[in-house]
Parts: structure tokens; C-alpha cells; sequence
């Protein structure tokens, strides 16, 4: 079964600088998809940036980008220029690139980012 | 807004209850999952169906059940309702299996 590891279960960062979290993931499969979600304190579910396991390039959205490193299984977010609206709780999540019973989303346990002004 | 619509927001209930969740999926969306946000389990996925039928099920305990109507919006029944069972319910939905989900904003459920 898959699992993601969040071992970061805080973070801080000043306003304007950057900050990665990590997340780690064990899998015996070799494609499939990896997410990360914003849950703010209005606990909506964001989607902040998708990485195919089978693309070598890491993905990046604006401010957001990812370093991939599929081989140590490790998938962390790098958040740059920090803004206060960026302060809520990150998860990590799985998907199995192929259909039927594995379409879930796996999540870690949550990153809860503080920007300081 | 992702598109996803889900009622009740907040539901406040006694234990040996049973509530009703509703979940509007985004329009053209043929695929719902139930997930299941906790402080003791964190997120867990429930269940799925596609076009109305079940297509995997998780972590969900026999006194849940779920089903998708015809018209796609779907509903998780929850029965003797156990203090336990106070969590974020959050349904998401997506275009067909394996795509983008996108979540709704959650049913905050209370059990007293």
C-alpha cells in the first residue's frame, strides 16, 4: 500500500521569503501522480500544483514550484516571495496513475505553514 | 468555487442518530469521492462511484453507506452516529476516473 510522509508538522517563514516543505512518499508503482492541497482556515481544499511521476520536468505554478526527485521518492513544495495569504495547512497526496479502485488520493498528515509579517 | 456544492455546511447531531450528506458534483463531473478529514485520522478517501455506480471503497464503516443518483449528486447516509464520527466530510468530484478532483467546501459534522 502507498503511504505519504509529512514530517514537517509546522513551518514558519517571513513574509517575502521562500520556504520549502517536504514530503516523502514509499510506492512500489511507477507512474502516478503526485498533489499538493492548500487547506486554508476556510478549509476549503486548493489544488496548488499536480506532478506526473512520468514527466523528469518539475513542475512549477507562478510561485509554487516542486522539486521531484522520483528515485528517493521525495516530492517537496517550494513556496517563493511568501505572501500572508499563503498561511494554511499543506497536505502531500498520491494518486495511482491508473484507473478503477486506486483513484483515491492518499494524503499525508499536513504541513500548517505561519507567514510572518 | 471549485463547483463542487455540498450541504449541509455545519450539522449538529446526538450519537445513535443518523444524518444525510449532499454533494453536488461539478457540472459534467461523472466521478464523486468521499473523503473524511479528522483529528485522529487526518484525510482518509471513503468512497467513490462513477456515473452511479460504486467503484472503490476505503476506510468507510458499515453504519456509513453512500449512493449517486441518475442526475450524479450523491449522498453519504451516516447511522448511530458515534462522538467519533465528528469530523469534515468533503466530497470531490472529477471528469472521469483518474482526473483532477475537485473539492467542495466540506460538511462540518458535530456529534454530541
Amino acid at each position: 500500500a502507498q503511504t505519504v510522509t509529512q514530517s514537517q508538522p509546522e513551518m514558519s517563514v517571513q513574509e517575502a521569503e521562500t520556504v520549502t516543505l517536504s514530503c516523502t512518499y514509499d510506492t512500489s508503482e511507477s507512474d502516478y501522480y503526485l498533489f499538493w492541497y492548500k487547506q486554508p482556515p476556510s478549509r476549503q481544499m486548493i489544488l496548488v500544483i499536480r506532478q506526473e511521476a512520468y514527466k523528469q520536468q518539475n513542475a512549477t505554478e507562478n510561485r509554487f514550484s516542486v522539486n521531484f526527485q522520483k528515485a528517493a521518492k521525495s516530492f517537496s513544495l517550494k513556496i517563493s516571495d511568501s505572501q500572508l495569504g499563503d498561511a494554511a495547512m499543506y497536505f502531500c497526496a498520491y494518486r495511482s496513475l491508473y484507473g478503477g479502485a486506486t483513484n483515491k488520493l492518499i494524503f499525508g498528515t499536513g504541513t500548517l505553514l505561519a507567514v510572518q509579517p | 468555487d471549485s463547483g463542487v456544492t455540498q450541504t449541509p455546511k455545519h450539522l449538529i447531531t446526538a450519537t445513535g442518530q443518523r444524518v444525510t450528506l449532499r454533494c453536488s458534483p461539478r457540472s459534467g463531473d461523472l466521478s464523486v469521492y468521499w473523503y473524511q478529514q479528522s483529528l485522529d485520522q487526518g484525510l482518509q478517501f471513503l468512497i467513490q462511484y462513477y456515473n452511479g455506480e460504486e467503484r472503490a471503497k476505503g476506510n468507510i464503516l458499515e453504519r456509513f453507506s453512500a449512493q449517486q443518483f441518475p442526475d450524479l449528486h450523491s449522498e453519504l447516509n451516516l447511522s448511530s452516529l458515534e462522538l467519533g464520527d465528528s469530523a469534515l466530510y468533503f466530497c470531490a468530484s472529477s471528469v472521469v476516473q483518474g482526473n483532477e478532483q475537485f473539492f467542495g467546501p466540506g460538511t462540518r459534522l458535530t456529534v454530541l
